[in-house]
């Protein structure tokens, strides 16, 4: 069975810095994984996919990492803003089904 | 292009009641998922249709919990009788094929059963 976890629970840093949040599975084959942000009483935003056949993805300030054999993937945030402040959340794919198994997320504040 | 539509966004009911939730997902999206998302918790898949056929409904709590995707469009979730631990944020997505692309989520429908 598939296991996500994402460390740190929750962080606080101050605006500009930049920040990295981390993912962990336990099942290396999977198809693809998706971070998305999620804001107070709101429903989901994509902010990156990285196919299986692929190491990473950028997307303005958002570079997210994967390594597959290793059951890890990284979202870093450069020059972090407090438009930023949200949870983050990252999910796995399988390999053959859309499924998507979710870590519990981290929880991010960027204080003036 | 619009988003993926829930409604209600809030519902309160006593325990043993009945609800119904509505999802709309974006116009021609073959792919629809239910994830339920408790507290605290990232979301967990309920179930998942291609069209209007079930792929996944091997989370689906089928004693209370049924979901419907009629014409392989629009898309009812229901549970009857709830229970206090169904409340949580019910959370609608769509997709356009069952493998390998992003999945669109809708703003979600947050339950309260007392």
């Amino acid at each position: 069975k598939q296991e996500v976890t994402q460390i740190p629970a929750a962080l606080s840093v101050p605006e500009g810095e930049n920040l990295v949040l981390n993912c962990s599975f336990t099942d290396s084959a999977i198809y693809n994984l998706q971070w998305f942000r999620q804001d107070p009483g709101k429903g989901l935003t994509s902010l990156l996919l990285i196919q299986s056949s692929q190491r990473e993805q950028t997307s303005g300030r958002l570079n997210a990492s994967l390594d597959k054999s290793s059951g890890r993937s990284t979202l870093y945030i450069a020059a972090s803003q407090p438009g930023d402040s949200a949870t983050y959340l990252c999910a796995v794919s399988p390999g053959t089904a859309s499924k998507l198994t979710f870590g519990t997320g981290t929880r991010l504040q960027v204080t003036l | 292009e619009a988003g993926v539509a829930q409604s209600p966004r809030y519902k309160i009911i006593e325990k043993r009641q009945s609800v119904a939730f509505w999802c709309n997902p974006i116009s021609g999206h073959a792919t629809l998922y239910w994830y339920q998302q408790i507290l605290g918790q990232g979301p967990k898949l309920l179930i998942q249709f291609q069209n209007n056929g079930v792929v996944d409904d091997s989370q689906l709590p089928k004693d209370r919990f049924s979901a419907e995707r009629l014409k392989g469009v629009d898309s009812t979730l229901k549970i009857q009788p709830a229970k206090l631990e169904d409340s949580a944020v019910y959370l609608c997505a769509s997709s356009l094929v069952a493998t390998g692309v992003e999945q669109y989520f809708g703003p979600g429908t947050r339950l309260t059963v007392t």
